[in-house]
């Protein structure tokens, strides 16, 4: 069975620094890789989808790196800002191509 | 398009009583999934249709949960004999047929059981 976990939990840091969000994952046999971020009580805002065959995947600020082998994905914000506070989820899409979801990383941006 | 839309945002019910969800996804995607979020926890999948056909089933979706995509377009999810432990965030998201394909999803149904 899949699972899909995300260190740290939460993670407050003072405006402009660089971070680096990490996931992991049991099994291997993933279709992609998507990277969400979520605003209190709404909805999943995908920020970057990388196929299996990929490496990695930018957008803006944003830069996500998978390897497969290792089971692990990161997500690279660059010169944080107080907007980037969210929960950032980590997906695998795997067999019929759902997503296994990690339970999150609730990073908060200090001013 | 505007994205996936779901309805209603919130809904508050008492324990007992049936309740129906509404998802519009992308038009062009005939791939449908429906999760369920609950607090502090990533989302869990429940079911998936291709087109109007459900091909797909959790063993989260008990039988009191049912799911229809008449015509391969706009989505209901039912919940009858509502049970406090429903109460949590419905996530309808929508992609493209084919490997990887990127899912978006819509804002949710925050359902409340008193």
């Amino acid at each position: 069975k899949q699972e899909v976990t995300q260190i740290p939990a939460a993670l407050s840091v003072p405006e402009g620094e660089n971070l680096v969000l990490n996931c992991s994952f049991t099994d291997s046999a993933i279709y992609n890789l998507q990277w969400f971020r979520q605003d209190p009580g709404k909805g999943l805002t995908s920020l970057l989808l990388i196929q299996s065959s990929q490496r990695e995947q930018t957008s803006g600020r944003l830069n996500a790196s998978l390897d497969k082998s290792s089971g692990r994905s990161t997500l690279y914000i660059a010169a944080s800002q107080p907007g980037d506070s969210a929960t950032y989820l980590c997906a695998v899409g795997i067999g019929s191509e759902k997503l296994v979801f990690g339970k999150g990383m609730k990073l908060t941006v200090n001013p | 398009d505007t994205g996936v839309s779901q309805d209603p945002r919130h809904k508050i019910t008492k324990r007992g009583q049936n309740v129906t969800f509404r998802c519009d996804p992308i038009s062009e995607h005939n791939r449908l999934y429906w999760y369920r979020q609950t607090l502090g926890q990533g989302p869990e999948f429940l079911t998936y249709f291709q087109n109007e056909a459900q091909l797909e089933k959790s063993r989260l979706l008990s039988d009191r949960f049912s799911a229809e995509r008449p015509k391969g377009s706009f989505s209901t999810l039912e919940i009858q004999r509502t049970e406090q432990g429903d109460s949590a965030m419905y996530l309808c998201a929508s992609s493209l047929e084919g490997g990887g394909t990127e899912a978006f999803f819509g804002q949710g149904t925050r359902l409340t059981v008193v």
